[in-house]
């Protein structure tokens, strides 16, 4: 099974700082057909998970374009600039490359 | 506008069953796959499988292939998670996504507590 590990953990960021969540998988996700599944979600508390990010860097409707994803192969990022209160939660990296398909362990965004 | 609404919270006994639903509107259900995801108490998400809403076919991840049935019915645009013989480990919350490569829209989750 594709194995994504996400760092950091958890990450404490100043209001208007930049955050930055990296993935890194144990294969790379780019798919046959060129395209390459991997996502970003936010989990903010006592909700559905939210996609942020599909394809390593489209951004989903009406996600703000602070929210930047990026990389390819096995390594990805997505970097929040401009961190805003509504941002706080856990961040979850997909792949949808691969069968099984697997999320990533999570990153925490605490607001200092 | 697009909506997954789930069912209810749900009190069962080990050894019991249980169904779960997934009621989708605002789009054609049979556009989209349905996907399920656990995420057990203060855990991370745990992919479980998807189900062909235009053949009825499931696939789940190893983890889930003794006692878990995705179900559809159709006619009634809603998805359904049966889960037999619960165990303990089985209380989480259990998530509905719709789609295949995207998994663009989520119903609000289902909380599932298994305790004798």
């Amino acid at each position: 099974d594709v194995v994504l590990t996400q760092t950091p953990v958890s990450l404490s960021v100043t209001l208007g700082d930049q955050a930055s969540i990296s993935c890194r998988s144990s294969q790379s996700l780019e798919y046959s057909d060129g395209y390459t599944y991997l996502e970003w979600y936010l989990q903010k508390p006592g909700q559905s998970p939210q996609l942020l990010i599909y394809e390593v860097s489209n951004r989903f409707s009406g996600v703000p374009d602070r929210f930047i994803g990026s990389g390819s192969g096995t390594d990805f990022t997505l970097k929040i600039s401009r961190v805003e209160p509504e941002d706080l939660g856990v961040y979850y990296c997909f792949q949808a490359t691969h069968d099984p398909l697997t999320f990533g362990s999570g990153t925490k965004l605490e607001i200092k | 506008q697009i909506q997954l609404v789930q069912s209810g919270p749900e009190l069962k006994k080990p050894g019991e069953s249980l169904k779960i639903s997934c009621k989708a509107s605002g789009y054609t259900f049979t556009d989209y796959a349905m996907q399920w995801v656990k995420q057990a108490p203060g855990k991370g998400l745990q992919y479980m499988g998807w189900i062909n809403t235009q053949t009825g076919k499931p696939t789940y991840a190893d983890d889930f292939k003794e006692r878990f049935v995705f179900s559809l019915e159709t006619s009634a645009s809603t998805a359904y998670l049966q889960i037999n013989n619960l165990k303990n480990e089985d209380t989480a919350t259990y998530f509905c996504a719709r789609g295949m490569m995207v998994r663009d829209y989520w119903g609000q989750g289902v909380m599932v507590t298994v305790s004798s």
